[in-house]
């Protein structure tokens, strides 16, 4: 496909892991990325991978890549309120005009 | 160390007018860009510079104009505003022209009634 896919919502319970799952569109992206969006704020860099990893793991935060299926997830550990935000899907493909693609960005709601 | 600033922070605007959005980067980076983000649309590229004195197009460009006269600054116009044109705008820039690893501004909540 042409896009960036992504659930837009996504409910956990305070405590739990959250999986925030993208499907991306170019297996020759090189770099693979996930903002994080607060309310009222601009887009923050979260986290990266690069696309010969399959792993990256940052204290709560983990990125998993399957390049097979164009496939990128997010977990993040033990939720917390301030988790919750919109979190965006990036890749910057190569055959784009080498210009990154946002998802439409998955929404994250932290219940009590 | 500000990073990328954004005024204003909000603006509204009757059909027909127009104004600027201003940007501006203490960074040294080369690429800047202007995004509007819709509700259920994402992020759409307006128009980027990959260096003072070169701007290029979007995905989304009719009804804005940009130039980029120095490296920190990258002001986005919109000459005769329209409905249309309501939503959040967002400048960022980074260090690479291909847009790695974006620093945001905080956005520009524009209302055209």
């Amino acid at each position: 496909g042409e896009d960036v896919e992504q659930s837009l919502f996504l409910s956990v319970r305070e405590g739990d892991s959250s999986v925030i799952n993208c499907t991306y569109t170019d297996s020759s992206s090189t770099y693979l990325y996930w903002y994080k969006q607060e309310p009222g704020a601009g887009l923050q860099l979260l986290t990266y991978i690069f696309s010969n990893m399959d792993m990256k793991q940052d204290q709560r935060l983990t990125v998993l890549l399957n390049k097979k299926d164009k496939h990128l997830s997010l977990r993040i550990a033990d939720t917390q309120t301030g988790d919750s935000a919109i979190y965006f899907c990036a890749e910057i493909p190569l055959n784009r005009d080498d210009k990154i693609i946002f998802g439409k960005g998955t929404r994250l709601h932290i219940l009590p | 160390n500000a990073g990328v600033t954004q005024t204003p922070k909000f603006q509204v605007l009757k059909t027909g007018q127009s104004m600027t959005l201003q940007c501006a980067q203490d960074m040294n980076h080369e690429y800047m860009s202007w995004y509007r983000q819709d509700p259920g649309m994402g992020l759409r590229l307006i128009h980027y510079s990959v260096g003072a004195g070169i701007t290029d197009q979007g995905e989304v460009p009719n009804g804005y104009n940009v130039s980029r006269s120095t490296t920190e600054d990258f002001p986005l116009r919109l000459l005769l505003a329209a409905p249309s044109q309501t939503s959040v705008y967002f400048c960022a820039s980074s260090t690479s022209s291909r847009g790695e690893k974006l620093f945001f501004g905080s956005g520009t909540q524009l209302s055209v009634l």
